[in-house]
């Protein structure tokens, strides 16, 4: 069990330019949320999905971003057009349901310049 | 809708004396509360949990929590500090199905 891999660990980009964040989580977990971290606003839940379905992203900031998760082993959240507001830490979290907590990722630490 | 409050974004203790970080939530409904832990540039790592079950919670490293209802906290405790819990410590509480809602978080400092 490798846990929750997110790629890339750094990125950064222009304003304007298109940014895909990846997340691969562990096997067996039905649960699946994207967080944003950032100073001013601590953590913040932009999405979260079951069994691969989107269940609730009123949490994405604005229609440029989005998120998909076509199968349980992978989901994306893009960017497009990104800009400097938008840079911060996105997590990928992983539930199995229940009350067991979530299992995290390490993060992408995004910088839009 | 159901919320945490952590007081105090920021805590410095010595090595060897007790941390406290403390928790408050509100809920209409009995809540289930953990406590996550985040060291520099990595995720957020489970601490401890309450799940309704005993009322003082055991945790990793040493930490421990206790859900007191009548003043609606669940502060963390640590009875002597070591240099390895510097950290940033978030508590939080299940909305809903599975939607964890954090508090914004405490940045622990350990001086020597």
């Amino acid at each position: 069990d490798a846990g929750v891999i997110q790629s890339p660990r750094h990125e950064v980009t222009e304003m304007g330019q298109e940014v895909t964040l990846r997340c691969k989580p562990i096997s067996g977990h039905d649960y699946l949320f994207w967080y944003r971290q950032t100073m001013m606003r601590g953590l913040e839940l932009l999405i979260y999905f079951n069994n691969n379905v989107p269940i609730d992203d009123s949490g994405m900031p604005e229609d440029r971003f989005s998120a998909k998760m076509p199968n349980a082993s992978f989901s994306t959240l893009k960017i497009q057009p990104s800009e400097p507001r938008d840079s911060a830490v996105y997590f990928c979290a992983v539930s199995g349901g229940g009350l067991g907590g979530y299992t995290f990722g390490s993060g992408t630490r995004l910088t839009v310049v | 809708a159901q919320s945490v409050t952590q007081l105090g974004s920021h805590v410095s203790v010595s090595e060897g004396a007790l941390v406290l970080l403390r928790c408050n939530y509100s809920s209409s409904v009995p809540p289930y509360l953990f406590w996550y832990v985040q060291y520099p540039n990595q995720g957020l790592q489970l601490l401890l949990k309450y799940t309704s079950a005993a009322t003082l919670v055991k945790g990793i490293n040493g930490f421990e929590a206790e859900f007191k209802k009548s003043e609606t906290s669940f502060h963390l405790t640590k009875p002597s500090a070591h240099m390895s819990d510097a950290a940033e410590y978030f508590c939080a509480l299940i909305q809903g199905a599975q939607k964890l809602v954090f508090g914004q978080g405490t940045r622990l400092t350990i001086n020597p």
